[in-house]
This record gives structure tokens, C-alpha cells and sequence, in this order.
């Protein structure tokens, strides 16, 4: 069974970094590339960024809300992915997800995790 | 970035109701339009990629439909677990957006 775990989540003041797994099961993790999505209380979805294959390159795209301050990384040893969030600021709070992609399709999403940012 | 909008922001359906949502995108996404189901305290659930394609296990009565900048979902006879939140999201280009959801609730 295809599967993605999130984790590390929880309450941090502003300014301060944060870093959440994604730990994956049921696949070959290095077949795909993983997303990182958001969701705000009582808000819509957002997306955060992505990161391809290693076959691609292992680049990274990311939305301009985050962009300078995330970074994802992956490894593919561990099926783990990586969400580094640094100077966090209130409004990163948000449920954040993560999900494997195929074919430009985020599919097998997690329970995700919350992050609150908050002094 | 690709401005996405939904039709109705939301509705009220009877079970065994047919179900209509519509998507359109501010510029052609040819046809890479996903659709997510979610419910309350729930991670979204992929139900339609690449604006028609069927996600393994997802009940037949969701379909999807559309190219360019108008899309459709579909829900043939609406069930009583289908009452959730409903959104598409475009995967052309970065940075991928999601339309704002149209609920789906209980006449």
C-alpha cells in the first residue's frame, strides 16, 4: 500500500526554523518526484514546491510565498523528503502536506502535520 | 501565475442528485486539470487527473470532462459520503494553483 507519513510538526515562535519529514512506503520513492502542500485554518489549499527525481536533476520549484525562506530535499535511501522552513512567519501556520506526484498528478497525499507559528 | 476560479462556490444536492461543478483557468492549461475531493479534518483525496482520468478507486459515478481553460466535474448520482468540499487544481505550470472550492452540502 502506497503511503506518506508526515511529521515534525508543531508550535514555533516567528523567526525561528522548523523542519518536517516525509517518510514514504509502498513504493520505489526514487521513481517519483514529492510535493509539499499547505493549508491554512479555514483556508484553501496552497501549493509550497516540489522536488523531481534524481534522474531530473533532483530540482526544486516553489511558490513565491515561500521561496528564500523552504527548502525541500529528498533521500532517496531513507524515502524520506525534507521541508526545511526557515524565518517562519504567522502566516505559514497551516496543515502541511505531502504527497507523491505522477505525471504532474499529486496523488497519495498524508494526514499531514500542523505548524503553528505563533510567539 | 494561472488564476483559477469554481462555479458554484457551493451547493445544495439531494442524494441520487446529479452534480455539476465547473473550472476555468485564466489561460490554457491544455488538459492538466485535477480534481480533489476533502472532507472536514481530512487531507484532500485525488478523484480526476489530467482533466478525465479516473484515479484507481474512485467510485465510476465521478467524472471529469474539459480542455483549454473550462472544465467540469461530474458527480452522476450524488452519495451520501460525497458531501465534502470539491477543488481543481491546474499542474501546467509552476506555480501549480488551486481553484478556491465549491461545498457541497446536504438540501
Amino acid at each position: 500500500e502506497v503511503q506518506v507519513v508526515e511529521s515534525g510538526g508543531g508550535l514555533v515562535q516567528p523567526g525561528r526554523s522548523l523542519r518536517l519529514s516525509c517518510t514514504a512506503s509502498g513504493f520505489t520513492f526514487g521513481d517519483y518526484a514529492m510535493s509539499w502542500f499547505r493549508q491554512a485554518p479555514g483556508k484553501g489549499l496552497e501549493w509550497v514546491g516540489f522536488i523531481r527525481r534524481k534522474v531530473y536533476g533532483g530540482t526544486t520549484e516553489y511558490a513565491a510565498s515561500v521561496k528564500g525562506r523552504f527548502t525541500i530535499s529528498r533521500d532517496d535511501s531513507k524515502s524520506i523528503a525534507y521541508l526545511q522552513m526557515n524565518s517562519l512567519k504567522t502566516e505559514d501556520t497551516a496543515v502541511y502536506y505531502c504527497t507523491r506526484v505522477h505525471s504532474s498528478s499529486p496523488e497519495s497525499w498524508g494526514q499531514g502535520t500542523l505548524v503553528t507559528v505563533s510567539s | 501565475d494561472i488564476q483559477m476560479t469554481q462555479s458554484p462556490s457551493s451547493l445544495s444536492a439531494s442524494v441520487g442528485d446529479r452534480v455539476t461543478i465547473t473550472c476555468r483557468a485564466s489561460q490554457s492549461i491544455s488538459s492538466s486539470l485535477n480534481w480533489y475531493q476533502q472532507k472536514p479534518g481530512k487531507a484532500p483525496q485525488l478523484l480526476i487527473y489530467a482533466a478525465s482520468s479516473l484515479q484507481s478507486g474512485v467510485p465510476s459515478r465521478f467524472s471529469g470532462s474539459g480542455s483549454g481553460t473550462d472544465f467540469t466535474l461530474t458527480i452522476s448520482s450524488l452519495q451520501p459520503e460525497d458531501f465534502a468540499t470539491y477543488y481543481c487544481q491546474q499542474s501546467y505550470s509552476t506555480p501549480w494553483t488551486f481553484g478556491p472550492g465549491t461545498k457541497v452540502d446536504i438540501k
